[in-house]
C-alpha cells in the first residue's frame, strides 16, 4: 500500500465515548500533521509531529490527544467530544517539516458526534 | 498571521472554457503557496507550489498559477476545463511558527463543470 491512509473512514461517536483516529503513511516521511476540516471554514492545522516530537500545538482543546509512537503511525485519540467537533480529520505527511516539503494527505477520517 | 483569501465558494464554468480561480494572500513577505484539489470524499492533492523561483508555475492536469507579488496573488489557470476538473480547490501558504512551518488554507473554491 502506498501514500498516506487513515482509518476508520466513518465514525459516529457519542459524546461520551472514547475513539481513536488511525494515520499510517507509507512514504518514508519524517513530518506527520494533523488537520480539521469543517464545512465552510478553511482546514486548520491542529498538531505538527517532526521525527517523532510534536513540534505545533494549535490551541487544540485537550479532549483531541495526539500520539506518534513512529514516523510512520499517528493516532488522534478522542475523548468527551462536542458536536461541534464534527468534521473531517485529515492527516498528511512530508519529508520533514519545512517549507520545501511538500505535504501528502490522507483521504481523511470524517466524523459525527451525536 | 498569514491568511489566505479565496474569492468565490463556488465558480461554474463550461466544458472547453478558461477556469480561473483566484487566490491572494496577506503576507509582506513573499511566501511558498501551493494549490490543492480536493475530489468527494478524497484527501488533499496537490496541484502546484511556488517556491520563489520562476513566477508563472506549471502544475498538474493542465492547471498553471502565477505568483504576482504586487498584486499579492496566486491564481489558478486552466485554458479548457475538463468535466473531470470538477472538484474543490484550496490555496495555502505556508507560514512559520514556533519550530514549524505551517500551510494556512484559504476556505476553499467549489469548480462546477457544466456539458
Amino acid at each position: 500500500e502506498t501514500g498516506v491512509t487513515q482509518t476508520p473512514r466513518h465514525l459516529v461517536m457519542g459524546m461520551t465515548n472514547k475513539k481513536s483516529l488511525k494515520c499510517e503513511q507509507h512514504l518514508g516521511h519524517n513530518a506527520m500533521y494533523w488537520y480539521k476540516q469543517s464545512a465552510k471554514k478553511p482546514l486548520e492545522l491542529m498538531f505538527v509531529y517532526n521525527f517523532k516530537e510534536q513540534t505545533e500545538n494549535n490551541s487544540v482543546p485537550s479532549r483531541f490527544s495526539p500520539e506518534c509512537p513512529n514516523s510512520s503511525h499517528l493516532f488522534l485519540h478522542l475523548h468527551t467530544l462536542q458536536p461541534e467537533d464534527s468534521a473531517l480529520y485529515l492527516c498528511a505527511s512530508s519529508q520533514e517539516a519545512s517549507p520545501r516539503e511538500t505535504q501528502y494527505f490522507g483521504p481523511g477520517t470524517r466524523l459525527l458526534v451525536l | 498571521a498569514q491568511s489566505v483569501t479565496q474569492l468565490g465558494s463556488h465558480v461554474s464554468v463550461s466544458e472547453g472554457a478558461l477556469v480561473l480561480l483566484r487566490c491572494n494572500y496577506s503576507s509582506s513577505v513573499p511566501p511558498y503557496l501551493f494549490w490543492y484539489v480536493q475530489y468527494p470524499n478524497q484527501g488533499l492533492q496537490l496541484l502546484l507550489k511556488y517556491t520563489s523561483a520562476a513566477t508563472l508555475v506549471k502544475g498538474i492536469n493542465g492547471f498553471e498559477a502565477e505568483f504576482k507579488k504586487s498584486e499579492t496573488s496566486f491564481h489558478l489557470t486552466k485554458p479548457s476545463a475538463h468535466m473531470s476538473d470538477a472538484a474543490e480547490y484550496f490555496c495555502a501558504a505556508l507560514s512559520s511558527g514556533a519550530g514549524s512551518y505551517q500551510l494556512t488554507f484559504g476556505k476553499g473554491t467549489k469548480l462546477s463543470v457544466i456539458p
